[in-house]
């Protein structure tokens, strides 16, 4: 299964840019990857998806250094809304395999 | 709304009884998955179809777990005799790109 490491939680505050790192050593040359967004009682949701250098979308960048061995999320300015648990998948298969996620907490 | 519609939403049962959920993909997505999450965990894979094909199970669908995929639309997860153990979010998600449905809480009392 593939695996990643990322923070178990993190705290921010309202307005604060939040960087979620994730650690993938064993990545493979046909791996992307995945973040996943998921809030209490309801399904994980795709965030951004990328291989290399940087990805951007109208809700959070994607940065990953040319060794492809970590890979950031950045999230601008978050809002209590963004309060939720991020995942971190790699992978090329067509099985996403998610770990336990990093739980974002945004006080006020 | 993703697309993906997992029915019922919630569903209380007794221990041993069945229960079957439901899953409808969006509608040209081939491939299906089921998956089952507990508190605190990430989602774990039970299972994948291509079409109506089912392509790989995982080591947590026991014998009283089975899924189906009639004619490569909606599929159905059943699970017999169920556990206390059993009490889990399961949640259907159909690809190319991996969107998920709000998933069925099942408890078992």
């Amino acid at each position: 299964l593939a695996k990643t490491t990322q923070p178990i939680s993190m705290d921010s505050y309202e307005g604060q840019e939040v960087n979620i790192t994730c650690s993938h050593n064993n990545i493979a040359t046909n791996d992307y990857i995945t973040w996943y967004q998921q809030f209490p009682s309801q399904g994980p949701r795709f965030i951004i998806q990328g291989y290399k250098t940087k990805v951007t979308n109208e809700v959070a960048s994607l940065f990953i250094p040319a060794d492809r061995k970590s890979s950031t999320l950045s999230l601008p300015r978050v809002s209590l809304s963004d309060t939720a648990v991020y995942y971190c998948l790699r992978g090329g298969s067509y099985i996403p395999t998610f770990g336990r996620g990093t739980s974002l907490i945004v006080h006020p | 709304d993703t697309g993906v519609s997992q029915d019922p939403r919630h569903k209380i049962t007794k221990r041993g009884q069945n229960v079957t959920f439901r899953c409808d993909p969006i509608s040209e997505h081939n491939r299906l998955y089921w998956y089952r999450q507990t508190l605190g965990q990430g989602p774990e894979f039970l299972t994948y179809f291509q079409n109506e094909a089912q392509l790989e199970k995982s080591r947590l669908l026991s014998d009283r777990f089975s899924a189906e995929r009639p004619k490569g639309s909606f599929s159905t997860l059943e699970i017999q005799r169920t556990e206390q153990g059993d009490s889990a979010m399961y949640l259907c998600a159909s690809s190319p790109e991996a969107f998920f449905g709000q998933g069925t809480r099942l408890t078992v009392v």
